[in-house]
């Protein structure tokens, strides 16, 4: 059984960073095609993809976000760590993260994390 | 960046009814597309892939069509637990989702 979950912080101070943690069991990052995306959703908004890590430490990311972004895996933790610098109030949004087999869907995701921007 | 729009944003339909979603990318993606439901307070859940394939668990009256840029979600008899707000994502050049269309109750 597939499971992922956020944690991290709810608050964040305008122009600081942020640091979040996708936490999984029932697969591991270190299978040939397997990978752990983030996908963010401000309030009463869409979907947004940010960033992609595969099992052989490949890395793509959203190009609007790419230089705020750092996505990293510790395969030993079955943990997945997004980093955002220079956050701002348009960031609040609820962060999830999801697995991804091949090069295609999100089929299994976490609960999601709500993080707030403010001061 | 390929873009992908979602038509209409919104639909009013009634238990039974046959709901038609329309998602277009800005430029061709082959089958690369995936459709999601999300109920309020949730996360997406996956319902197709590879534009028509049927994720497992997922009712038959979802089906998926379409392929290069132009692309259809069809609930073929609406339940009570199909309302929701469905989401397209192309996967042919990094990830993008559509602006969703939420289906409410008529």
């Amino acid at each position: 059984q597939i499971t992922l979950k956020e944690s991290g912080p709810t608050l964040v101070k305008p122009t600081q960073t942020l640091t979040l943690t996708c936490t999984f069991s029932g697969f591991s990052l270190s299978t040939s095609g397997v990978g752990v995306g983030w996908i963010r959703q401000p309030p009463g908004k869409a979907l947004e993809w940010l960033a992609l890590i595969y099992w052989d430490d490949d890395k793509r990311y959203s190009p609007s976000l790419k230089s705020r972004l750092t996505i990293t895996k510790d395969t030993s933790k079955n943990q997945v760590v997004l980093t955002m610098t220079n956050m701002d109030p348009v960031d609040t949004a609820t962060y999830y993260c999801a697995h991804i087999v091949g090069y295609s869907e999100f089929d299994y995701w976490g609960q999601g994390t709500l993080v707030t921007v403010s001061s | 960046d390929i873009q992908m729009t979602q038509s209409p944003s919104s639909v009013s339909a009634s238990v039974g009814d046959r709901v038609t979603i329309t998602c277009r990318a800005s430029q061709g993606i082959s089958s690369w597309l995936a459709w999601y439901q999300q109920k309020p307070g949730k996360a997406p859940k996956l319902l197709i892939y590879a534009a028509s394939s049927l994720q497992s668990g997922v009712p038959s009256r979802f089906s998926g069509s379409g392929s290069g840029t132009d692309f259809t979600l069809t609930i073929s008899s609406l339940q009570p637990e199909d309302f929701a707000t469905y989401y397209c994502q192309q996967a042919n050049s990094f990830r993008t989702f559509g602006q969703g269309t939420k289906v409410e109750i008529k």
